[in-house]
């Protein structure tokens, strides 16, 4: 039963550039949420996806955007980066519509570096 | 922004030694999550307590939530060098699963 995962694992982009990372949810779950880590820091809840649509959204600028497909993974996005959009990024997966108390399971995360 | 604070910030010990690290949030919540996180990489769940629990075990692992005083503690018994990571503690609201983490506690467990 394969985990999440999370391609691509480092990626090094200049500044203004866009960039898309993708995540596969665990097997059986609908729900995946993205969070940003940044050097140092706890991780930072940028939004989340159910039924193809974003469902809950943090403090973040709409350069992060997202999509969810008709197989549960999805895509982050990112436009005109700034130096700090540096960090990890976290997808994690939950079952079942992502209620309340459920368990969140995270994918090793994206490394990624704006130059 | 962070819903709290993780105290403290580093801990060292000697293998075979307790850790324990502490959580603080601001809201109320459903649930309380701590998380353990190695050399940068994906987080890995560890254990979930309930706003209406007040004690949860799991192996070495003893967990504590004082709703009260919005604070819980992770303790980590015989602890050992593979134990040496860094713990986030994360809340979870009554409506919804996002995750509120804290900014973290670095242990390291020295062999």
């Amino acid at each position: 039963d394969a985990g999440v995962t999370q391609s691509p694992t480092h990626l090094i982009k200049t500044r203004g550039q866009q960039v898309t990372l993708r995540c596969s949810p665990k097997s059986g779950h609908d729900t995946v949420s993205w969070y940003q880590q940044a050097l140092g820091q706890g991780p930072q809840f940028i939004f989340q996806y159910y039924e193809e649509e974003e469902r809950q959204r943090g403090n973040f600028p709409d350069r992060f955007s997202g999509h969810q497909f008709p197989n549960y993974s999805s895509e982050l996005n990112v436009n005109a980066l700034l130096l700090g959009d540096s960090a990890l990024y976290l997808c994690a997966s939950s079952p079942i519509g992502g209620r309340a108390g459920d368990t969140q399971y995270f994918g090793p995360g994206t490394r990624l570096t704006v130059l | 922004s962070q819903q709290g604070e993780e105290d403290p910030q580093a801990l060292s010990i000697q293998e075979g030694e307790n850790a324990t690290m502490n959580c603080s949030y601001k809201t109320s919540i459903n649930n309380l999550q701590w998380y353990r996180q190695n050399s940068g990489r994906g987080l890995v769940h560890l254990i979930l307590i309930r706003s209406n629990e007040r004690e949860k075990h799991s192996g070495r692992l003893r967990v504590t939530l004082d709703t009260s005083k919005k604070s819980s503690s992770l303790l980590i018994t015989a602890s050992r060098a593979a134990d040496t990571a860094s713990y986030f503690c994360a809340t979870a609201p009554n409506a919804g699963n996002m995750l509120t983490f804290g900014g973290g506690t670095r242990l390291m467990v020295k062999p």
